[in-house]
């Protein structure tokens, strides 16, 4: 596509059910990231795949998220049992060289906003 | 622990003027820093900086990293209303962790 996608756009959901954010790279982008913003709050860096794989899920900010990327294109990051506060918009970025190159330029997605209520 | 820290948190200035934003970091294992422009949703890249003394720029906008001094500027010269958004910092590491600042929100009045 011509852009980085990301889907639904909205979302809300009650506390205790499970979510499923998806993720469109810009075709042929090897690296896809995905963020969380919080009102007013800055980037908050969740993981990062190179291809299908991840170097470090660390930055995931509890085991109830989890996040895969198949076929080194569409990627799921994927919240068990919501809570509110992981209320946020979740932006999901591509680009075409692995990251932190020299040639590296991130594309962000429009974000879904995820409300748990 | 790893952490961007960016100055100042806020910025208002009236078109025409230069601003100079900061941002400094500790990392381990430092890999490359990079500014953004976030006006709604989503963040636009504005550079990467893996190299010490070598300015970005791109129009009224550059760049500069100091890794002995671990600190970047970003400079926008002859500012427009335009340019008013959140700048955000940050700092990739060896792991390919993206550790960002808070930004700092400029106003541009006319």
């Amino acid at each position: 596509g011509a852009g980085v996608s990301q889907s639904p756009s909205n979302k809300v959901t009650e506390k205790g059910k499970d979510v499923e954010l998806r993720c469109d790279p810009i075709s042929g982008h090897t690296a896809l990231y995905w963020y969380r913003q919080s009102l007013g709050q800055g980037l908050e860096f969740l993981i990062y795949f190179q291809g299908n794989s991840a170097p470090d899920k660390s930055g995931l900010p509890s085991d109830r998220f989890s996040a895969e990327r198949t076929g080194g294109s569409v990627s799921t990051l994927t919240i068990q049992r919501t809570q509110q506060e992981d209320s946020a918009v979740y932006l999901c970025a591509s680009s075409s060289t692995r990251a932190g190159g020299p040639r590296d330029t991130q594309y962000f997605g429009p974000g879904t906003r995820l409300t748990v209520l | 622990e790893d952490k961007v820290v960016q100055s100042p948190l806020s910025l208002v200035v009236h078109e025409g003027d230069t601003v100079t934003l900061n941002c400094s970091y500790e990392v381990t294992n430092f890999r490359s820093l990079l500014w953004y422009k976030q006006e709604k949703k989503a963040p636009t890249f504005l550079f990467m900086l893996t190299s010490s003394g070598i300015e970005k720029k791109s129009g009224r906008l550059s760049s500069i990293l100091d890794k002995k001094e671990l600190f970047s500027i970003l400079n926008i010269t002859a500012t427009q209303t335009g340019d008013s958004a959140i700048y955000l910092c940050a700092v990739v590491t060896g792991t390919y962790k993206y550790i960002f600042g808070t930004g700092t929100r400029l106003k541009v009045l006319a």
